[in-house]
């Protein structure tokens, strides 16, 4: 079965520091990765997919993250936070078929200090 | 770009009652899900669609839930009797044949009185 752990339910930074957040995933299969951004009452949002083409991906908004097979991680970052980019985020793995499910992790909520 | 579209953005229903949340997915999509997300919680799957039958369930669909997509267009997911716990935020999503290519709607959240 698939899981994916996101490491801390809440993240603190600095508006203009560095976001890092974190996700493991577990799989016996080839994966699909995902991260999704959800604002408040708001649906959710790709920010972008692993999907077995370059490990670094880059996404919407100035995020990107890495695909590491070694470390079976997923991290999301952006160099320079901005108080906008507070919200809900989301890891979420599948199998590399294009009709599995998702299998979200328990979501990140990312705050923004001044 | 093509949108998942669901309606309504928001219902509210007495506890016992029955409600269909409707989805129309992108029209030359073949796989279609519903997930379900309590508040403050993650997004959990509940049922994937494909060919006219469910293709795979989770848990949480039991018989009190069903789908069902009556006219090549609409993907409905109706909940049979109600539950103050099936207060959720429900969101339907489908599949293209593009690697990963799924999209999410808006979803619908469900408050049960």
């Amino acid at each position: 079965a698939q899981s994916v752990t996101q490491l801390g339910s809440h993240v603190s930074v600095s508006e203009g520091a560095l976001v890092l957040l974190r996700c493991n995933y577990s799989s016996s299969v080839p994966p699909y990765l995902f991260w999704y951004v959800q604002y408040p009452n708001q649906g959710l949002q790709l920010l972008l997919k692993y999907t077995s083409a370059a490990t670094l991906v880059k996404g919407i908004n100035g995020f990107e993250a890495e695909f590491k097979k070694s470390e079976t991680s997923f991290h999301l970052t952006k160099p320079s936070a901005h108080m906008s980019d507070a919200a809900e985020y989301f890891c979420a793995v599948s199998e590399a078929n294009r009709d599995d499910k998702i299998i979200f992790g328990k979501g990140t909520r990312l705050h923004i200090l001044p | 770009e093509p949108e998942v579209t669901q309606t309504p953005s928001h219902q509210v229903t007495q506890m016992g009652q029955e409600v269909i949340l409707r989805c129309v997915p992108i029209s030359n999509h073949l796989y279609f899900y519903w997930y379900r997300q309590i508040l403050g919680q993650k997004v959990e799957f509940l049922v994937s669609f494909y060919n006219n039958e469910i293709s795979e369930k989770s848990e949480i669909f039991d018989d009190q839930f069903s789908v069902e997509r009556p006219d090549g267009s609409n993907f409905t997911l109706k909940i049979r009797s109600t539950k103050l716990e099936d207060s959720a935020m429900y969101f339907c999503a489908s599949v293209s044949s593009q690697p990963g290519g799924y999209t999410f709607g808006s979803g619908t959240r469900l408050t049960v009185v």
